[in-house]
């Protein structure tokens, strides 16, 4: 069973802090993703990675970075968290970059930002 | 248009019922459209998927009507059940794994 690990399932953090949400998966995926989930907006993708080091921007990448030092492993930064960055932050995983392969969830970070 | 416009945001049905759920896209090349199924307080799971050179996939339940020419997919299910209960989002792969979600719909399934 392919398994996406995020490593909070719930943060709190204030305004202006640094903060790293991180991702780890566990069958050698190609790909990895960065999503936001907020209601009546679906899921939004923010960056993605399709191999170690390279980084491509999604949709919304204001005021996010990431890193994809290892393979296995991709994090997303805010660098200067606001109030308008709380939501749901799902990663995911897919084994390679053709349109039929699955992307694999993690069950998501809830972060409020005060 | 990178955008998948997915109707209703809610719906209740009863069990044994049928729950439709459409989306509406206007780029045609997206080349495939999958469907995933979210569960409170886990992450999207890939349900059933279709690529654009198909009318119809059926995977027990669950189908995807595929319309081209309208540039509309829907799903269905069928004798629909409690534990369907979830919130189910269409997306479109816009190339390279980069997917376009709808906005979600939360089914309710009364029992």
């Amino acid at each position: 069973d392919v398994k996406v690990t995020q490593s909070s399932r719930y943060l709190v953090k204030r305004t202006g802090e640094k903060v790293f949400l991180e991702c780890v998966q566990d069958m050698d995926h190609e790909n990895m993703f960065w999503y936001r989930q907020d209601p009546g907006l679906g899921l939004r993708l923010i960056y993605f990675s399709y191999d170690v080091k390279m980084k491509e921007k999604g949709d919304i990448p204001e005021g996010y970075s990431v890193s994809r030092e290892k393979k296995e492993r991709f994090s997303l930064i805010l660098e200067s968290a606001s109030t308008n960055q709380t939501s749901m932050y799902l990663c995911a995983s897919s084994l390679s970059s053709g349109p039929g392969d699955i992307q694999y969830f993690g069950a998501g970070t809830r972060l409020s930002v005060l | 248009q990178q955008q998948v416009k997915q109707s209703p945001q809610s719906l209740i049905v009863q069990k044994g019922g049928i729950s439709i759920i459409n989306c509406a896209y206007e780029n045609t090349a997206f080349d495939y459209f999958p469907w995933y199924q979210q569960f409170p307080g886990k992450g999207p799971a890939l349900l059933i998927a279709i690529r654009p050179d198909v009318s119809e996939k059926k995977e027990g339940r669950f189908t995807i009507s595929f319309n081209k020419s309208a540039k509309q997919f829907s799903l269905h299910i069928m004798d629909s059940q409690p534990g369907d209960s979830a919130t189910y989002f269409c997306a479109a792969n816009t190339g390279f794994q980069k997917l376009v979600f709808g906005t979600g719909t939360r089914l309710l399934v009364s029992p």
